[in-house]
């Protein structure tokens, strides 16, 4: 089956740094994407890999190793309205995207 | 531009009856999707469309069917509904269903099946 597998909950201090993991196994990849939620939204895109290594946009950068099945997303100088979940996705060999759960990302002052 | 729009916002719903969930998308993009989100549980694809007249089942698709007359609207309707189709419901659209293609996600529609 596929599998998408991020932590539920994270807690990190305003101005500070936090890395969200995310595993994954699918049938086929043809990309990683992160998007951002805040609560009661929609989901916005935040980053997408393809290939190996770190892509840096602003304060987030997001890492790929195809060969570990893994990314993590990079947050730095934390704000409050960092405040939401963090949802990672895999397009699979059908090109649909297949869905983490999401890290809720709670920042303290 | 308005993006991706979804109505209604939200909706209570007695098991049996039938809805519709209307979505329209004014960035002429070829794909969409419709998506449902529950608590603890990733984003799940009910149905897709590639191009306007073509549509596709994807994870979840049972008690849902969904047309594609034309670019714009990818309308999502529930023949009878039942209490675990209670859900928010986002769709999305993208240029195509290329690997590098970008999903844009409408505000969602809360709905609650009593």
């Amino acid at each position: 089956g596929q599998n998408i597998d991020q932590p539920t909950e994270m807690t990190a201090t305003e101005g500070a740094i936090v890395q969200i993991n995310c595993t994954y196994q699918t049938s086929g990849f043809n990309g990683l994407f992160w998007y951002q939620q805040h609560a009661g939204e929609a989901p916005t895109f935040l980053s997408y890999n393809v290939l190996d290594g770190l892509e840096e946009k602003g304060r987030f950068s997001s890492f790929l190793s195809r060969s570990k099945g893994y990314s993590y997303l990079l947050l730095k100088e934390l704000q409050m309205k960092d405040s939401a979940s963090y949802l990672c996705a895999v397009k699979d060999s059908n090109y649909q995207l297949i869905w983490g759960a999401g890290t809720k990302l709670i920042i303290k002052p | 531009t308005a993006g991706i729009t979804q109505a209604p916002t939200s909706q209570i719903l007695a098991a049996g009856r039938s809805m519709t969930l209307r979505c329209t998308q004014d960035m002429r993009h070829n794909a969409m999707y419709w998506y449902r989100q529950d608590l603890g549980l990733g984003l799940r694809l009910i149905h897709y469309s590639n191009t306007a007249g073509t549509t596709g089942k994807g994870e979840v698709p049972d008690g849902y069917s969904v047309s594609r007359a034309n670019t714009d609207d990818f309308p999502l309707t529930l023949a009878s509904a039942v209490p675990s189709q209670t859900s928010v419901y986002f769709c999305a659209s993208s240029d195509s269903q290329g690997a590098a293609n970008t999903q844009y996600f409408g505000p969602g529609t809360r709905l609650t099946v009593l």
